[in-house]
């Protein structure tokens, strides 16, 4: 079925720098999702894309979806530790379920 | 206060033997899912329930099995035929059923079942 590749896997950031997650898929996405896991916790949705080129803004945290929507980022600036934790893409699987990408783990060091 | 509940947060079980995990929402969704998340890895979709009395297998169905009498209740047998049961369960549900990608996931704290 449709698979999302996300990169990188794992990313040590000092805090105060930039950090970028990147979600990839073979074929067209109709709509693309965002999710964070805290340490121990559970998913969290953040945003959903839909539109062609789109971009959203969640304060530090820039989200874009691709021209051809095949691809989608989350960028975020001047990280904190409140960032930590794993950020996860999910789009549409078999079923039109969603399928989701493996997680990028995100540390954050003060 | 609206939510999904799991439970228990942690479920020992020893080899050989069903258990079940608990899932319970009051936020009126019609869609329900199980999820299992491995260390380092995505989530992935066992089963999932778009209205009551009926459900569909999702990647991994293989060793477990759900029922959905109630709404608001969707529990997950995890069965003897499950061969790696250890792994971090997720219960999540959504407003729409019809099979939409499109609609918000609402996840529950998890169950973390250890086989012994």
């Amino acid at each position: 079925g449709q698979q999302v590749m996300q990169i990188p896997q794992y990313q040590h950031v000092q805090e105060g720098e930039d950090f970028t997650t990147y979600c990839n898929s073979s074929t067209t996405l109709s709509n693309i999702q965002w999710y964070k896991q805290r340490p121990g916790g559970h998913p969290v949705f953040l945003i959903q894309l839909v539109k062609s080129g789109e971009v959203k803004k969640q304060k530090r945290l820039t989200f874009q979806f691709g021209e051809a929507k095949k691809n989608s980022s989350l960028h975020i600036t001047a990280t904190q530790t409140t960032d930590v934790g794993t950020y996860f893409c999910a789009g549409p699987g078999s079923a039109r379920q969603l399928t989701f990408g493996s997680g990028t783990q995100l540390t954050v060091l003060p | 206060d609206g939510g999904i509940t799991q439970s228990p947060k942690y479920l020992f079980r020893k080899e050989g033997q069903n258990v079940t995990l608990s899932c319970e929402q009051n936020l009126n969704h019609d869609a329900m899912y199980w999820y299992r998340q491995d260390p380092g890895q995505g989530l992935r979709l066992i089963y999932y329930s778009q209205i009551v009395n009926d459900f569909q297998k999702g990647d991994i169905a293989e060793g477990y099995s759900v029922s959905r009498e109630k709404k608001e209740s969707f529990p997950l047998t995890v069965t003897s035929a499950q061969k790696n049961p250890t792994a971090f369960y997720l219960c999540a549900s959504s407003i729409a059923s019809g099979g939409s990608s499109y609609n918000e996931q609402f996840f529950g704290p998890g169950t973390r079942l250890t086989v012994l």
